[in-house]
């Protein structure tokens, strides 16, 4: 199993901050890693796979980095429709296994 | 627009065999483009794959579930499923079907979800 880990747990911010999220695997999973947004009562949408390819439909001001064991998503300007939960999640190795999540709450 | 639809009791008692529908609105299900995941999530806690079917049938199962659980598909119906077997309170989740979509080759990822089945055992 590959433990993903996150950091930080949780973050305050305001409309218009530079937002970062950090995911560190266990091991390499090289660049198999997606972002994932999840808002309360709802499934979690997609926003980065392969690392850093933005989905289609999703604000450019999101973006991720990374490969191997260090990866980061990036909100350059925090949105209302931002606040949220983010989970990272790497599909290299099968457990496929997500971080624990990173919620982003208003300041 | 595809849409997956989750179905099946909202409680299961414990030791009880937990079973779950995805109703996939569209022909997909039968395309080699995609394959078909469960995700669990906990009340108020993180997400966990628990495995997946293509539509050969051929199926790929996390391992820390993978001596309960079974994911089969039926093409025919546009329906895939999940049991889970012997549960206990451990096992109370939110149950999301979801659809799998190839990049490059073989990256992957969830690009479509259903709202997701709460179950409690």
């Amino acid at each position: 199993d590959v433990q993903m880990t996150q950091s930080p747990s949780s973050l305050s911010a305001s409309v218009g901050d530079r937002v970062t999220i950090t995911c560190r695997a266990g091991q390499s999973v090289d660049r198999y890693l997606n972002w994932y947004q999840q808002k309360p009562g709802e499934a979690p949408k997609i926003l980065i796979y392969v690392a850093s390819s933005l989905q289609s439909g999703v604000p450019s001001r999101f973006s991720g980095s990374g490969s191997g064991t260090d990866f980061t998503l990036t909100i350059s300007s925090l949105q209302p429709e931002d606040f949220a939960t983010y989970y990272c999640q790497q599909t290299y190795i099968p457990s496929y296994g997500f971080g624990q999540g990173t919620k982003v709450e208003m300041k | 627009q595809v849409q997956l639809q989750e179905s099946g009791p909202g409680l299961v008692k414990p030791s009880e065999t937990l079973s779950l529908t995805c109703a996939v609105s569209a022909d997909s299900v039968s395309s080699s483009s995609y394959f078909w995941s469960w995700i669990r999530q906990p009340p108020g806690r993180g997400l966990e794959w628990i495995g997946y079917v293509y539509y050969t049938g051929s199926t790929k199962y996390n391992p820390s579930l993978k001596n309960r659980v079974t994911i089969s598909i039926d093409t025919s119906k546009r329906q895939f499923y999940l049991d889970l077997s012997s549960v206990t309170a451990a096992d109370t989740a939110v149950y999301f079907c979801a659809r799998s979509a190839f990049r490059y080759g073989h990256y992957w990822f969830f690009d479509l979800w259903g709202r997701g089945s709460l179950v409690t055992v």
